[in-house]
């Protein structure tokens, strides 16, 4: 066990929904990452927090958003789902930026 | 953008022999490297990891090395076991704001007992 954990574990959704996915860092830890990874793309790095604070973004769609809270969990906001954005989403965290991250068992969203 | 890739994405072993996987690095800036092993339905898990200043750490039944002159990095496990049966991601950093681990696309390590 990680220490990170991620909600829910599953999701199966419409397109054109929109869905949340929320995550809550190890103890201690303030940086978040989320990734996605898909069978072809491999784990794709999307955006990173730190204590509140947007830090780096990767390949993030507009479509998509995310927070940090101040009590460090966060949330991934996907909307205008396409059949594309089925995939596993991870969260991570860490103590330092740019240091090793732990990883959450990962939401599985099924777009249909 | 530059990317972390793996130079094979399966590898077949027989239990007990030793494991080596490879990976090729783009960016000559990364300076900090990591092997992830992730089984099926669940995250990457941290294995071990390397900076540049070194060029081999050892862990329990793993080895890094890291060739910086050829942009190289490995993952060697002695003595595979099937437990060791997994998807085997490397990913690398720049110490630099605004950037975040980039992972490879991946290997997947089977193991027959």
């Amino acid at each position: 066990d990680s220490g990170v954990t991620q909600t829910p574990k599953h999701l199966i959704t419409a397109t054109g929904q929109r869905v949340t996915l929320r995550c809550s860092p190890r103890s201690g830890d303030l940086s978040v990452y989320w990734y996605q990874q898909s069978l072809d793309q491999g784990l794709q790095f999307l955006i990173q927090y730190y204590n509140g604070e947007e830090r780096a973004k990767g390949n993030i769609l507009e479509r998509f958003s995310a927070q940090q809270f101040p009590d460090l969990h966060s949330e991934l906001n996907l909307s205008s789902l396409e059949l594309g954005d089925s995939a596993l989403y991870f969260c991570a965290s860490s103590v330092l930026e740019g240091g090793k991250l732990f990883f959450g068992s990962g939401t599985q969203l099924s777009v249909l | 953008g530059e990317s972390v890739g793996l130079h094979l994405p399966t590898l077949s072993v027989q239990e007990g022999d030793n494991s080596i996987i490879n990976c090729a690095y783009s960016n000559s800036a990364s300076d900090y490297f990591i092997w992830y092993k992730q089984e099926s339905g669940k995250g990457p898990q941290f294995i071990i990891d390397i900076r540049s200043n070194m060029d081999k750490r050892q862990g329990q039944r793993v080895t890094v090395l890291l060739n910086k002159t050829v942009k190289h990095l490995s993952l060697q496990i002695a003595a595979t076991q099937p437990g060791d049966s997994a998807v085997y991601f490397c990913a690398e950093n720049i110490n630099q704001a605004g950037t975040a681990l980039i992972f490879g696309k991946g290997t997947t390590l089977s193991v027959s007992s």
